[in-house]
């Protein structure tokens, strides 16, 4: 199975600032890695896919980059909404496995 | 859209099923996924199923005990978990997709409990 380590696990931030989160993948993915966001009780919504097509609908202050074993999620300038958990998506091969999440917090 | 099946509370060694109801675009066109979701625990792939041709694809960790089916006439998938344990306890979400997915479910509480 890919493992793929995310980081970091948490951080806190304030509105304004510029945030990133990267996946690492245990071998390449090519650029089949998708970026999702939860919020508290709801169900995860995809904002990236392909490492870096921004889903439809989804603010351009979110980014993402990377191919192979590296990725990164990029929020360039945090808003009240935007605190939420994040996951990486690996979807290379079966099983298709998750980061294990980053949670940002107000600081 | 997809509309699941309300929360669950089963007994260990009980099955439960889990229920997706598309609509708004054409229900054989894409995979659907289930994810689950331990409480307070990160997001963990099941497996998929095609709703065109029924072809399925399970994680090893639940061969055996995950069975997913679907009904195209009520555009509606399911997701038969056997052999429940209390580390079953978990919200159960679909999402269509052919590889990543979106958009998900609302997700189903299944709560395993003696």
């Amino acid at each position: 199975d890919i493992q793929m380590t995310q980081s970091p696990s948490s951080l806190s931030a304030s509105v304004g600032d510029r945030v990133t989160i990267t996946c690492r993948a245990s071998q390449g993915l090519r650029i089949d890695l998708a970026w999702y966001q939860q919020m508290p009780g709801k169900a995860p919504k995809r904002l990236i896919y392909a490492a870096s097509t921004l889903q439809s609908g989804v603010p351009l202050r979110f980014s993402g980059s990377g191919s192979g074993t590296e990725f990164t999620l990029t929020i360039s300038s945090l808003q009240p909404e935007d605190f939420a958990t994040y996951y990486c998506l690996q979807y290379n091969s079966y099983p298709l496995t998750f980061g294990g999440g980053t949670k940002v917090e107000t600081k | 859209q997809l509309v699941q099946s309300g929360a669950e509370v089963k007994k260990p060694g009980a099955s439960v099923t889990v229920s997706c109801k598309a609509s708004g675009y054409t229900f054989t066109a894409y995979y659907i996924h289930w994810v689950r979701q331990a409480p307070g625990q990160g997001l963990e792939w099941m497996g998929w199923i095609n709703p065109d041709s029924g072809a399925t694809n399970y994680a090893q960790k639940f061969q055996g005990r995950v069975t997913m089916t679907r009904d195209t006439s009520i555009r509606t998938a399911y997701m038969d978990l056997s052999s429940l344990r209390f580390d079953d306890t978990a919200v159960y979400y679909c999402g269509r997709g052919q590889k990543s997915f979106d958009p998900w479910g609302q997700g189903t509480l299944v709560t395993v409990s003696s």
